[in-house]
């Protein structure tokens, strides 16, 4: 069982708009620790998408952005391609484990 | 160009031990924290543990389930980290990442990640088995 939780599974058409929530406690999120999201295609390593809640790393498209509120971490994919399909994690570190944490993912399907 | 090679991985059996290495180039090496997080066949991601950087203590973290199995060490005049793991279980099978932690900041007196993991190798294939 993660310590942040996230759906495990989002889906939409090309050209919608989708979002995967990150839902963590007062150890992580909550203490002003920040979320990081990455994206997973199949059969590669992750890739850092989303970091200090809502910074892109260069090369990253305009079409994804995170926020923070509370809690919880939100990462919007806007105008959704069939190259978008992959898996995608959120992080953040807790204070109680002394280390990082991860989401348990969610997949991403465009229909 | 940043760059980060995990090597060692391979067939062991239960009860064994195997030794990880994490080869960067392309950025002064001694001065990131390395992580390293493993991914189950088909599962989602799992945080190992870091070691800081010289400038923000050197010390490592664990995740506690692997604590006491799993060690953390670094070379920064070979620009290499390693992962020693020792009495290997069946579910320690899994495909091996040592990440580059983009950044660190002190609190408090104690030093955390900051950043994410900005840059991962290909990984490298752990599989415990007899």
């Amino acid at each position: 069982q993660s310590v942040l939780t996230q759906p495990p599974s989002v889906s939409g058409a090309p050209g919608q708009r989708v979002t995967i929530s990150c839902t963590g406690s007062s150890s992580n999120i909550g203490a002003g620790f920040d979320v990081h999201w990455y994206q997973q295609l199949p059969g590669t390593a992750p890739k850092l998408l989303i970091y200090g809640n809502s910074n892109r790393p260069s090369g990253v498209p305009d079409r994804f952005s995170g926020s923070k509120s509370g809690t919880s971490g939100s990462l919007a994919i806007a105008g959704l391609q069939a190259e978008d399909e992959a898996d995608y994690y959120c992080q953040s570190y807790d204070i109680i484990l002394s280390g990082y944490v991860f989401g348990s993912g969610t997949r991403v399907t465009v229909l | 160009e940043v760059q980060l090679v995990e090597s060692g991985g391979g067939l062991v059996q239960p009860g064994r031990s195997l030794r990880l290495s994490c080869t960067a180039s392309g950025f002064t090496f001694g001065d990131y924290a390395m992580s390293w997080v493993r991914q189950a066949p088909g599962k989602g991601l799992e945080w190992i543990g870091f070691t800081r950087s010289k400038a923000y203590g050197g010390t490592t973290e664990y995740a506690a389930s692997l604590k006491g199995r799993f060690t953390i060490s670094r070379d920064d005049s070979k620009s290499i980290a390693y992962l020693q793991m020792n009495s290997l279980k069946t579910e320690d099978t899994a495909v091996y990442y040592c990440p580059r932690v983009a950044s660190e900041f002190c609190r408090g007196g104690v030093c955390y990640p900051r950043g994410g993991n900005d840059y991962w190798g290909p990984g490298t294939l752990v599989t415990v088995s007899s």
